[in-house]
């Protein structure tokens, strides 16, 4: 019930194109959703973050929609350029439970130029 | 973003000898922290949690003898790596709770990448 899947594994997108992430949950308390960037050699770094009372935030180029009913929720990064490619983890956190990140698997960028 | 560093950032030590490695919070005081292993290609592993003034909660499986932890300020967290072995060596991550009414984030360190010959 922790566990957040997420997929692909890996994805490659051409220059310009969409990239889009998914993430699923099973913990109805989840109440905090971060995707955190990660380039090789580096800590993660937090890219953009949702709560459940919206379906959907976007800051720039990058989108999380979130739909609470399916329990889903995804990053959409649009034009991306060869300077996204990296390893993006999305996760979940309940304020209640402490905070704590439970993180999905982990998805590795590549975008051709 | 709120900033949180992490030292070193690299380590390489002998077998049997004991490492720490510090986690600070610059820019915001953080009353939870946490520590986190990850080997490569893989994704964040969770070691314990880290609370201010209090003993730290560990995560099933993570021995608390051999990774010490000590949160004796709202601003740094120590992970102590004791009588390290090479199957300890990775890659160490920590991060730092900013949280409050209306907020609740983690700011990761930069890592330290630990090498135990």
């Amino acid at each position: 019930q922790q566990q957040v899947k997420q997929s692909p594994q890996s994805l490659i997108v051409q220059k310009g194109g969409i990239s889009i992430i998914n993430c699923a949950y099973e913990n109805t308390a989840f109440d905090y959703f971060p995707w955190y960037q990660q380039f090789p050699g580096k800590g993660p770094a937090l890219l953009i973050a949702i709560r459940p009372d919206v379906s959907e935030k976007k800051e720039g180029r990058f989108t999380i929609s979130f739909n609470k009913s399916a329990k889903q929720f995804s990053l959409h990064i649009m034009d991306s350029q060869p300077g996204d490619s990296a390893t993006y983890f999305c996760a979940a956190s309940s304020y209640n439970q402490g905070g704590k990140l439970i993180f999905g698997q982990g998805t590795e960028l590549s975008v051709k130029p | 973003g709120a900033v949180v560093s992490q030292h070193p950032s690299w380590v390489i030590c002998k077998s049997g000898t004991s490492v720490k490695i510090e986690c600070r919070s610059l820019d915001f005081q953080a009353t939870t922290m946490f520590w986190y292993r990850q080997f490569p290609k893989q994704s964040l592993m969770l070691m314990a949690t880290s609370n201010e003034g209090s003993k730290a909660t560990y995560e099933q499986g993570v021995e608390k003898d051999k990774f010490l932890i000590n949160h004796a300020s709202l601003t740094l967290s120590t992970l102590t790596v004791t009588s390290a072995h090479p199957e300890d060596s990775s890659f160490y991550i920590c991060s730092a709770r900013d949280w409050g009414l209306s907020t609740d984030t983690q700011y990761f360190g930069p890592g330290t990448r630990l090498t135990v010959l």
